[in-house]
């Protein structure tokens, strides 16, 4: 099935650092999430992108839907030990019919304190 | 409180046994996903449902099983034809495309063993 390029595959950084992630597709995309996922639990939805060029925040996050509408970037500033986890981008292809979700492979992000 | 509740957290099953993952939802959602989760593999589609009594395969779907029976509820059986059962298994659900909702909000996962 359809997967997107999502980089890094992992990331080391400085508690205090800013971090940055993306993901790309051969595909063009209708909408781009990005999802965080702690050990032994289920993802949870951090942001949702609709129109390219869209740029969204949360708190320390930012997310951007790329005006190609074949890639999307994560970022987070001045990270915290709490935002260790796995990010995944997930995105909805622009095909005729109801499809479901294709999801990245996931960025795993360590913060060392 | 709105959410989708899997069940149990932890399963443990016998080589050559079926075991059903449990999977409901409160939300309203038209339609609900199991997906499968190995280290490095990120998540992979086993089945979906858009509405109730049809469910379509995903990328994985050997050896599972599915139905559809009511709105809220989507389980996953894993049969002894799948060759490598243990894994995460995570379930979600999303308003629903027709609706205009693509987001999809997943449960908290089952961990099942093969012993």
């Amino acid at each position: 099935g359809q997967q997107l390029n999502q980089s890094p595959q992992s990331m080391f950084i400085q508690e205090g650092e800013d971090v940055s992630m993306n993901c790309t597709s051969s595909s063009i995309f209708n909408t781009w999430l990005w999802y965080k996922q702690e050990p032994g639990e289920g993802p949870v939805l951090l942001i949702a992108l609709y129109k390219a060029g869209e740029l969204t925040s949360n708190g320390r996050l930012t997310a951007q839907f790329g005006i190609t509408r074949k890639d999307s970037f994560l970022n987070i500033s001045a990270s915290i030990p709490s935002d260790v986890g796995i990010y995944f981008c997930a995105g909805q292809p622009k095909k005729a019919g109801n499809t479901p979700l294709v999801f990245g492979k996931g960025t795993r992000l360590s913060v060392i304190a | 409180d709105g959410g989708i509740t899997q069940s149990p957290k932890y399963l443990f099953r016998k080589e050559g046994q079926n075991v059903t993952l449990s999977c409901e939802q409160n939300l309203n959602h038209d339609a609900m996903y199991w997906y499968r989760q190995d280290p490095g593999q990120g998540l992979r589609l086993i089945y979906y449902s858009q509405i109730v009594n049809d469910f379509q395969k995903g990328d994985i779907a050997e050896g599972y099983s599915v139905s559809r029976e009511k709105k809220e509820s989507f389980p996953l059986t894993v049969t002894s034809a799948q060759k490598n059962p243990t894994a995460f298994y995570l379930c979600a659900s999303s308003i629903g495309q027709g609706r205009g909702g693509t987001e999809a909000f997943f449960g908290q996962g089952t961990r099942l063993t093969v012993v």
